[in-house]
C-alpha cells in the first residue's frame, strides 16, 4: 500500500535551519504532488506549501515564502522540506501529504507521513 | 485567504447516538471541502472529498454534506473508537486552509 515514511524529531536552536525528509513507496512518484502540513501543539493544522515531483516546481503558502525550500529526489522517490531562521513558533509536527486534485485544482490529501516533530528551544 | 471555522470545539456523545460537526467558510467553496480524522499521535485521515464521497474504506457511519459556506459531517450509530479530532479543510482557493478541528468524545 502506499507509505510515506518521514525522518526523526530534531531539536534545533532559534535561528537555525531544519530539513525534514519524506520517503514514498508504493506508488509513482512523479505523479502526485507531495505537500507540507504543520501542527503546532494543541493546535490546528496549517499548510506550508507543495512540490511537484515531476518539475521539481515548489509552491509556498505566502507566510513562509522566504523561509522554506521544498525539494524532491526522483531517484529515491523522496521529498525535503528545508525550513530556515527557526523561531520558537515553529514548534510542530510536520506531515508530509499526498495531495490529489480536486474539480477546482486546488488539493486535498489521501496519504499522510507520521510526522516529524520539531522542537525551536535555546 | 479563506477562514473555516468549526463548531463546536468539543462534542461530547454517548455511544450509539449521531455527533453532527459543522464547518462554516467565509467564502463559497462549491464542494470544494474534505473532512479528515485525526487520533492521538497520529496523522490525520481522509475521511469525505468533494462534501460528500466517502474515502476508500471508510465506514458508511460517517457522511458529508452542504455546498457553498456551509457543511456538515455526520456521524451515526457513534463508536468508542471515533474519539478523535475532526478536521476540515477546503480547496476551493490558494491557499489551502484548515478549520480549528472538533473534538469528538465518547460519553
Amino acid at each position: 500500500q502506499v507509505q510515506l515514511v518521514q525522518s526523526g524529531a530534531e531539536v534545533k536552536k532559534p535561528g537555525a535551519s531544519v530539513k525534514v525528509s519524506c520517503r514514498t513507496s508504493q506508488y509513482p512518484f512523479t505523479d502526485y504532488y507531495l505537500h507540507w502540513v504543520r501542527q503546532a501543539p494543541g493546535e490546528g493544522l496549517e499548510w506550508l506549501g507543495w512540490i511537484n515531483p515531476n518539475t521539481g516546481d515548489p509552491k509556498y503558502a505566502q507566510r513562509f515564502e522566504g523561509r522554506v525550500t521544498m525539494t524532491a529526489d526522483t531517484s529515491i522517490s523522496t521529498a525535503y522540506m528545508h525550513l530556515h531562521r527557526l523561531r520558537s513558533d515553529d514548534t510542530a509536527v510536520y506531515f508530509c501529504a499526498r495531495g490529489l486534485l480536486g474539480s477546482t485544482n486546488w488539493y486535498y490529501f489521501d496519504h499522510w507521513g507520521q510526522g516529524t516533530l520539531v522542537t525551536v528551544s535555546s | 485567504e479563506i477562514v473555516m471555522t468549526q463548531s463546536p470545539a468539543t462534542l461530547s456523545v454517548s455511544p450509539g447516538e449521531t455527533a453532527t460537526l459543522s464547518c462554516r467558510a467565509n467564502h463559497g467553496l462549491s464542494s470544494s471541502l474534505a473532512w479528515y480524522q485525526q487520533k492521538p499521535g497520529q496523522a490525520p485521515r481522509l475521511l469525505i472529498y468533494d462534501a460528500s464521497t466517502r474515502a476508500t474504506g471508510v465506514s458508511a457511519r460517517f457522511s458529508g454534506s452542504g455546498s457553498g459556506t456551509e457543511f456538515t459531517l455526520t456521524i451515526s450509530s457513534l463508536q468508542s473508537e471515533d474519539s478523535a479530532v475532526y478536521h476540515c479543510q477546503q480547496y476551493n482557493k490558494w491557499p489551502l486552509t484548515f478549520g480549528g478541528g472538533t473534538k469528538v468524545e465518547i460519553k
